[in-house]
């Protein structure tokens, strides 16, 4: 079993749409959670930062940690065409990263 | 410097040669990693850096494999007699040190081809 699994897709929504991208995890050690966007041919840009259950907001993007279920969210509001990307999660231990394989995400005019 | 910057950005070499790849990361970061990614798969751990510890090198794929960071700043990761399967995108990231509410920061990687 991966430490991290994370939903394949691809997803394609109509612009506007609200998009819920998931992740979850084995490892009751991991601390942090993190999601990365990644264009093509750049590298992962980071997204969101949490360390605590629960819900945290910037912009049109929330993310979202349930420690107990194992499970994180990112959810992105009145998504936009240059939301596609492929979006990775990753966690923590402090000092050993850890990332699912991506989810791609296409959002049409 | 602003970002993580990596050279070449593409890398396409003849199996059996070596190859070196480049990461300069964000200046005052102490941490340093290397990850490979491959289609359809996520990042693959390599090796951290940090500050002048030992580094980790317990991601390595095979001896083929080594990197050093030379005065606790640029990385080089040498790949020797490459091999059809070392195809991937290699990816520095660096983050201010290693343990504390660290971040990541990512070049853009090198894609390297190996005919």
């Amino acid at each position: 079993q991966k430490e991290v699994e994370q939903d394949p897709g691809p997803l394609s929504v109509p612009e506007g749409a609200i998009v819920s991208l998931n992740c979850t995890y084995s490892n009751s050690a991991f601390q942090y959670f993190m999601w990365y966007r990644q264009y093509s041919r750049k590298g992962p840009e980071l997204l969101m930062y949490t360390y605590s259950s629960g819900n945290k907001e910037d912009g049109r993007f929330t993310a979202q940690v349930d420690k107990s279920s194992k499970y994180i969210s990112l959810f992105i509001r009145d998504s936009q065409p240059s939301d596609s990307a492929t979006y990775l999660c990753a966690m923590s231990t402090g000092n050993q990263f850890y990332f699912g394989t991506g989810t791609s995400l296409t959002v049409i005019p | 410097g602003a970002g993580v910057s990596q050279s070449p950005s593409n890398k396409v070499t003849e199996k059996g040669k070596d190859v070196e790849l480049r990461c300069d990361p964000i200046s005052g970061h102490t941490a340093l990693y290397w990850y490979r990614q491959s289609l359809g798969q996520g990042l693959e751990f390599l090796i951290y850096f940090q500050g002048n510890s030992a580094p980790d090198k317990s991601g390595l794929p095979s001896d083929r494999f080594s990197a050093e960071r030379t005065g606790g700043s640029v990385s080089t990761l040498t790949i020797q007699r490459t091999q059809q399967e070392d195809s991937a995108v290699y990816l520095c990231a660096s983050s201010l040190q290693v343990g504390v509410n660290e971040k990541l920061f990512f070049g853009s990687g090198t894609q390297l081809s190996v005919l």
